[in-house]
């Protein structure tokens, strides 16, 4: 059974950084691109990134490039999420999906939230 | 950006009856490969979102076949033949062709 587990949410102040992790398991994560989704509370989906299987290719929405950054590690099946300069609309759910524009499994998603 | 409408924003719907939800991009989804990229999701109260259709009229593995996908170029549409319970939730429509991949705006769908 594919499973994709985030964890690494929380509250965080404006500026400041969190990493968020994606557990995958009951797949070859290394031959699949990975991807992040967010929704923001009551508003719809956004894409915010993805991955090549090697991590050799990266893509990122506007309004995250140069402060967020997406990893993987195969060996431990996880995707990864930096995220720095966060600001109180990076507000949302993140989810881990698998694939690169694709999402055929989700994750149930960790909720981040930027606050003073 | 690819900018994703769907219409209507929010449906009521009697059981055993049809629905279809509209989605049009700003810019053709169809690829010099031949493949529309055209993605439906559903995301159900409570629930993440989940793939129904993929490349404009594929339906996923599992997913009923009342659910239909159709369209071309940047008119799409998906179709529900026959609405039961358990189709209520929010519909995405999301375009993976042109980066950054975007979503439309969800279509509400409740049960009469």
């Amino acid at each position: 059974e594919v499973q994709l587990v985030e964890s690494g949410g929380g509250l965080v102040q404006p500026g400041g950084s969190l990493r968020l992790s994606c557990a995958a398991s009951g797949f070859t994560f290394s031959i699949y691109w990975m991807s992040w989704v967010r929704q923001a509370p009551g508003k719809g989906l956004e894409w915010v990134a993805n991955t090549k299987q090697d991590g050799s290719e990266k893509s990122y929405v506007d309004s995250v490039r140069g402060r967020f950054t997406i990893s993987r590690d195969n060996a431990k099946n996880s995707l990864y999420l930096q995220m720095n300069s966060l600001r109180a609309e990076d507000t949302a759910v993140y989810y881990c999906a698998r694939g690169g524009r694709q999402f055929e499994y989700w994750g149930q998603g960790t909720l981040v939230t930027v606050s003073s | 950006d690819t900018v994703m409408t769907q219409s209507p924003l929010s449906l009521s719907v009697t059981p055993g009856q049809p629905a279809s939800i509209s989605c049009k991009s700003s810019q053709s989804l169809l690829h010099s490969d031949g493949k529309t990229y055209l993605y439906w999701y559903l995301q159900k109260p409570g629930q993440s979102p989940q793939l129904l259709i993929y490349e404009l009229s594929s339906r996923l593995s599992g997913v009923p076949d009342r659910f239909s996908g159709s369209g071309s170029g940047t008119d799409f549409t998906l179709r529900i033949s026959r609405v039961e319970a358990e189709d209520v939730g929010i519909y995405y429509c999301m375009q993976g062709i042109h980066l950054p991949w975007t979503f439309g705006q969800g279509t509400k769908v409740e049960i009469k």
